[in-house]
C-alpha cells in the first residue's frame, strides 16, 4: 500500500524549460513534505520542504507547491539545467508515522541540452 | 566527520551467511535512521536511534535484523542468515533531532548484494 505515489518514473526535460515533478499522498494526516534529489552512487540530499499550514515554498529555482484538498505536491525547477538531472524523491511525515519519513519511488529528471 | 559515512560501499554475502553494515553519523548529530531501498525503489524506513538507545524500530523485520549504536563506535545494522530478498542498497541518515523539520543527511549507502 503506496502512500506517497510519484506516478511518472522519468521525465525529459529541454535545458531552460521548467521542469514539474509531482508527487500524490494518501494519507491525510501527512502534515509535512520534503522532496530529495538522488545522483547514481549517493544518498538523498535534501532540497526544500513545506509544511501542511502553506501552500507554496520557494528556494531560489525550486518552488513546491501543495494542495492539500487534493492530496498532491509538485516541485518546479525553473529554469532546468543539465546538472538538475538525478531522480527526484518525495517524502512525507506526520499522523501515525510522526517524524518518520515516508519515501516516494522517485522520478528521473533528464534534463538535456 | 561533516558526513555521513557508511561502510563498506558494497558487500556480497551467500544466502545464509551474516552481514553487517556500519555507519558514521555527522558528529554532532544526535539522531540515525537507517533505511532500506530494494530495487530502486521507495526508502523503507527500518530503525532510529537516538545516541545509542532505540528510537523507533516500527520498520524492522522481527527476525535477522539487528541494530546497534553504541558510545564511540559507529553504528551497525546486521542481518543474520541473509536471504535473497535483503539486496538492496542500505542508507544511514543523521540528524541534529527527530523534529520533522530537522533536515536528515543521508550517507551514500551501502550495496548488500545476497547471492
Amino acid at each position: 500500500d503506496q502512500q506517497v505515489k510519484q506516478n511518472s518514473p522519468s521525465l525529459s526535460v529541454q535545458e531552460g524549460r521548467i521542469s514539474i515533478l509531482n508527487c500524490d499522498y494518501t494519507n491525510s494526516m501527512f502534515d509535512y513534505f520534503l522532496w530529495y534529489k538522488k545522483y547514481p552512487a549517493e544518498g538523498p540530499t535534501f532540497l526544500i520542504s513545506i509544511s501542511s499550514i502553506k501552500d507554496k515554498n520557494e528556494d531560489g529555482r525550486f518552488t513546491v507547491f501543495l494542495n492539500k484538498s487534493a492530496k498532491h505536491l509538485s516541485l518546479h525547477i525553473v529554469p532546468s539545467q543539465p546538472g538538475d538531472s538525478a531522480v527526484y524523491f518525495c517524502a512525507a511525515s506526520g499522523g501515525n508515522y510522526g517524524q518518520n519519513f515516508v519515501f516516494g519511488p522517485g522520478t528521473r529528471l533528464s534534463v538535456l541540452p | 566527520g561533516e558526513e555521513v559515512a557508511q561502510t563498506p560501499k558494497h558487500l556480497v554475502r551467500g544466502e545464509g551467511q551474516k552481514a553487517k553494515l556500519y555507519c558514521a553519523p555527522i558528529k554532532g548529530h544526535s539522531y540515525v535512521f537507517w533505511y532500506q531501498q530494494v530495487l530502486k525503489n521507495e526508502f523503507k524506513f527500518l530503525i532510529s536511534f537516538q545516541n545509542e538507545n532505540v528510537f523507533d524500530e516500527t520498520g524492522m523485520p522481527k527476525e535477522r535484523f539487528s541494530a546497534k549504536c553504541l558510545p564511540n563506535s559507529p553504528c551497525s545494522l546486521e542481518i543474520q542468515a541473509t536471504k535473497l530478498e535483503d539486496s538492496a542498497v542500505y542508507f544511514c541518515a543523521s540528524s541534529q533531532s527527530t523534529a520533522r523539520y530537522n533536515e536528515q543527511f543521508f550517507g551514500p549507502g551501502t550495496r548488500l548484494t545476497v547471492l
